[in-house]
């Protein structure tokens, strides 16, 4: 059981905006960056949002994150078949010392 | 272009041994801190160990500490993950990652599986 927590499951139709949410606590959300990653799994995961809210090149800017407080959001905009994947929230938890990653989400786009 | 090529998993024995190893390149590889990540059979991702460009500090997930070892030769670009003491339930998928801005992956490999089976 992860110390930050997701949804186990999201969906929505092609064109519709979802969201993600991940909630942790003051030792991780609270006081260091979050990242979302997008997996396949089997794949290498990808690297979809760093530092709360920012977008590696290459990443649609379909996808857009957020923090507030303890907590975090993914917001994928213009739902596409190919985002149909499982999407983790990671920050570092600084009593733990170590990377803690949400217990993921499954998108399904129906 | 960022290239992790991982290797040395396999099938052991309960309480065995076994080293990984990730293969580096398109990247200054001294340079960047390395994590490796694991993901059971129908689970989610779960960071197991992260260590420094100069290895001047390392981290563990609690689940693995004092079992696991991770370490990097600079000079072969390559990182290893030395594991001892294994059990059925740290059958996953293994992958190297490179840190982006201390303590988080941004790039991955593609993974090697390691199961632990009598």
């Amino acid at each position: 059981q992860s110390v930050v927590t997701q949804p186990p499951s999201a969906s929505g139709t092609p064109g519709q905006r979802v969201t993600i949410s991940c909630s942790g606590s003051s030792s991780n959300i609270g006081s260091n960056y979050v990242y979302w990653y997008q997996h396949l799994p089997g794949t290498a995961p990808k690297l979809l949002i760093y530092r709360n809210n920012q977008r590696p090149s290459g990443v649609p800017d379909r996808f857009s994150g957020s923090k507030s407080g303890t907590s975090a959001s993914l917001a994928i905009s213009g739902l596409r078949s190919e985002d149909e994947a499982d999407y983790y929230c990671a920050a570092w938890d600084d009593s733990l010392s170590g990377l803690v990653f949400g217990g993921g989400t499954k998108l399904t786009v129906l | 272009q960022v290239h992790l090529v991982e290797s040395g998993g396999g099938v052991v024995q309960p309480g065995g041994s076994l080293t990984l190893s990730c293969a580096a390149s398109g990247f200054t590889f001294s340079t960047y801190g390395m994590h490796w990540v694991r993901q059971a059979p129908g689970k989610g991702l779960e960071w197991v160990a992260f260590m420094r460009s100069d290895g001047s500090s390392k981290y563990y997930a609690d689940s693995v500490k004092d079992r696991f070892t991770i370490s990097r030769d600079n000079s072969k670009n390559t990182l290893y993950l030395q594991m001892n003491s294994l059990r059925a339930e740290d059958t996953a998928l293994y992958y190297c990652a490179k840190d982006l801005y201390s303590h988080y992956p941004d790039y991955w490999g593609q993974g090697t599986q390691v199961t632990v089976s009598s």
